[in-house]
């Protein structure tokens, strides 16, 4: 079946670090890949999105590529702010109506 | 644009006591309906989705149900809370040819059983 595995954390960086939080996917054909964000008490909020290999998403200096040849979907940014701290969601979507796949999420956290 | 309503925000409810939540979207037509359960450990645990009015596919069998009286209205019911049905609930929606499309999420409700 579809499943979507990235590292649960916390992660936690200085303000200015760079993040990397890697996504790995399993899924049959050639799915959609997101990236969510999720505030404290929020709902989720779609950050990037990639459609077919060797798309590159991004938003709000955050980046993401998708690898098919290493099944990978790996989100990073420069340099992180306080404001960042979050959990981050990966997600895939192979075209069934019901909806997407999610990891677990990881919870970001960004000190000063 | 399209916006997706849910409320209320927070409840916190009784055990044994019945559960309505509602969720409205605007500025689509027959999107798909999406309900999603968040409990304390963050994973997203897809409860119910429905592709038109009075389509209702359950994920997981449990104390909840789901209906879908008007196209853009989506409402999850249960006539009898454990505390088990504690969590976060998300409303989400995406178009209905869903290939390369995202969903759209709600705001959330956070439900407390005592």
């Amino acid at each position: 079946g579809n499943s979507v595995t990235q590292m649960e954390g916390p992660v936690t960086l200085s303000e200015e670090a760079f993040l990397t939080i890697n996504c790995t996917y399993t899924a049959t054909g050639y799915p959609s890949l997101f990236w969510y964000v999720q505030y404290p008490g929020e709902g989720l909020q779609l950050l990037l999105k990639a459609t077919k290999a060797d798309d590159k998403g991004s938003n709000k200096g955050f980046e993401a590529t998708y690898r098919k040849e290493t099944t990978s979907f790996h989100l990073e940014k420069g340099s992180v702010q306080v404001s960042d701290s979050a959990v981050y969601f990966c997600a895939l979507n192979r075209g069934g109506a019901d909806g997407l796949t999610f990891g677990k999420g990881t919870h970001l956290i960004i000190q000063p | 644009s399209q916006t997706i309503h849910q409320w209320p925000a927070t409840l916190v409810q009784p055990v044994g006591s019945p559960l309505s939540l509602e969720c409205t979207v605007e500025g689509t037509s027959n999107p798909n309906l999406y309900w999603y359960r968040q409990a304390a450990g963050r994973g997203l645990q897809l409860l119910f989705y429905s592709v038109g009015i009075g389509q209702i596919s359950s994920e997981v069998p449990q104390n909840l149900s789901a209906s879908r009286p008007q196209d853009r209205q989506f409402i999850l019911s249960s006539k009898k809370l454990l505390l088990s049905d504690s969590g976060f609930y998300l409303c989400a929606w995406g178009p209905p040819s869903s290939y390369n499309s995202p969903l759209h999420f709600g705001n959330g409700t956070r439900l407390t059983v005592t």
